[in-house]
């Protein structure tokens, strides 16, 4: 039972480096998305894709890009990595069915910028 | 949307009961009322949710006030694996792009005395 999955679990890299954030969900879930979580806040969304072949920008989309590559994976590219995207991310996915369906979240990616 | 306030922080003794409340005084006839817990180094963790009558779950209750001007998330007898941040979140029934984030607020840490 692996659920949402993500890789790396930890990441350092220097300012204006590029870097791909991993996702992929073996729950058959039409709906993946990514947030940032900075230190004592909430989650706050940054892209999400309803349905395969779909994204669209969140909260706080500058400075990220997406690719919902087939159903199961959805990647999160930092094309010029800044020290404020220092942040843990989290990808989570969601099954269709309405929008009470709960998202099921993976353990996060932890990644400093220097 | 439609706001929520959480107390920052709660103890609890193990194997005591925990009463965790969540305001939510501009709630709008149609939204659900989600609750979501994030343990340490993790990410969030579904729990459950409810419209109008009392839910219950393996997890949890959820006991709604009449009036849906507030909700209480009781864990029945806390382990120490309950100790974790509990987020009380507000979900419409419609679309748009809005709707499909999860708006996590600061939630209330709990915290589970042995």
């Amino acid at each position: 039972n692996a659920g949402v999955t993500q890789t790396p679990k930890f990441q350092v890299l220097k300012t204006g480096q590029s870097m791909t954030l991993q996702c992929a969900q073996d729950m058959n879930h039409n709906s993946m998305y990514w947030y940032r979580q900075d230190p004592g806040m909430g989650l706050r969304l940054i892209y999400y894709s309803a349905s395969e072949g779909t994204t669209d920008k969140g909260e706080v989309p500058n400075g990220y890009n997406v690719s919902r590559l087939n159903k199961r994976e959805f990647s999160l590219r930092l094309e010029s990595a800044a020290p404020s995207q220092t942040s843990v991310y989290f990808c989570a996915s969601r099954q269709a069915g309405g929008l009470q369906q709960p998202q099921h979240f993976g353990d996060g990616t932890r990644l400093s910028i220097l | 949307d439609a706001k929520t306030t959480q107390p920052n922080s709660m103890e609890s003794n193990e194997e005591e009961p925990v009463h965790l409340p969540c305001n939510h005084s501009t709630i709008s006839g149609t939204d659900y009322i989600h609750w979501y817990r994030q343990l340490p180094s993790q990410g969030p963790e579904y729990v459950i949710h409810g419209l109008t009558s009392n839910v219950n779950n393996r997890m949890a209750s959820l006991a709604i006030a009449e009036d849906r001007k507030s909700s209480t998330l009781i864990l029945h007898r806390a382990t120490l694996r309950d100790a974790a941040v509990y987020y009380c979140i507000l979900r419409g029934p419609f679309g748009g792009a809005g709707s499909y984030q999860l708006t996590f607020g600061k939630g209330t840490k709990l915290s589970v005395i042995p």
